[in-house]
């Protein structure tokens, strides 16, 4: 079982639709959970971060969590092109520092 | 302005050599981290380096090296131990050792063996 786990896609969805995208964790001790977008060639850039159980909302994009279910989800209201990429799911393990296990990803096509 | 520097952008090594990536930072954060990162996989952890000399491998350091100097610097060696280097190198950064700090990361260094 991987540390980390998301769907690959792609997720396609068609513009001003809600994306969600999904993730699971196997440590139950994990404290944080981060959600990073990658547009193609490009490095991660930060969008969302969530540390306690329910949701936390940042204008167009709400992550949710639940740590007794170990999953993190990620919802993208009112998609747009321009949302297409590739979102990464990171969960710090309780490891005593800041260490990120991230998750393959999952591409999101939204379609005009 | 803030941020994470990288360079080069594109790196082409022969075999056999060694290469050094560099990595900067104007953010005075205390923790820097390397991760590369490969086709279908996440990224993975390298090195990570929470104060000024002083670093700790992560899940993949055989065939690398880094050094941790200056709290702005934290350059990667990759050296000709690494078996298949040819990856997308990634540098972050993080505000201390707290599990709710957030990590940036820089643009990218995409390494390619001839």
């Amino acid at each position: 079982q991987k540390e980390v786990e998301q769907n690959s896609g792609p997720l396609s969805v068609p513009e001003g639709a809600i994306a969600s995208l999904n993730c699971t964790y196997s440590d139950r001790g994990s404290q944080s959970f981060f959600w990073y977008r990658q547009y193609s060639g490009k490095s991660p850039e930060l969008i969302m971060s969530i540390y306690s159980n329910g949701d936390k909302e940042d204008g167009r994009f709400t992550a949710q969590l639940n740590k007794a279910s170990q999953y993190v989800s990620l919802l993208i209201r009112d998609s747009q092109p321009s949302d297409s990429a590739t979102y990464l799911c990171a969960v710090n393990k309780n490891t005593g520092f800041q260490k990120l296990v991230f998750g393959t990803g999952t591409r999101l096509l939204v379609s005009p | 302005d803030g941020g994470i520097t990288q360079s080069p952008k594109y790196l082409f090594r022969k075999e056999g050599q060694n290469v050094t990536l560099s990595c900067e930072q104007n953010l005075n954060h205390d923790a820097m981290y390397w991760y590369r990162q490969d086709p279908g996989q996440g990224l993975r952890l390298i090195y990570y380096s929470q104060i000024v000399n002083d670093f700790q491998k992560g899940d993949i350091a055989e065939g690398y090296s880094v050094s941790r100097e200056k709290k702005e610097s934290f350059p990667l060696t990759v050296t000709s131990a690494q078996k298949n280097p040819t990856a997308f190198y990634l540098c972050a950064s993080s505000n201390g050792r707290s599990p709710y700090n957030e990590q940036f990361f820089g643009p990218g260094t995409r390494l390619t063996v001839l």
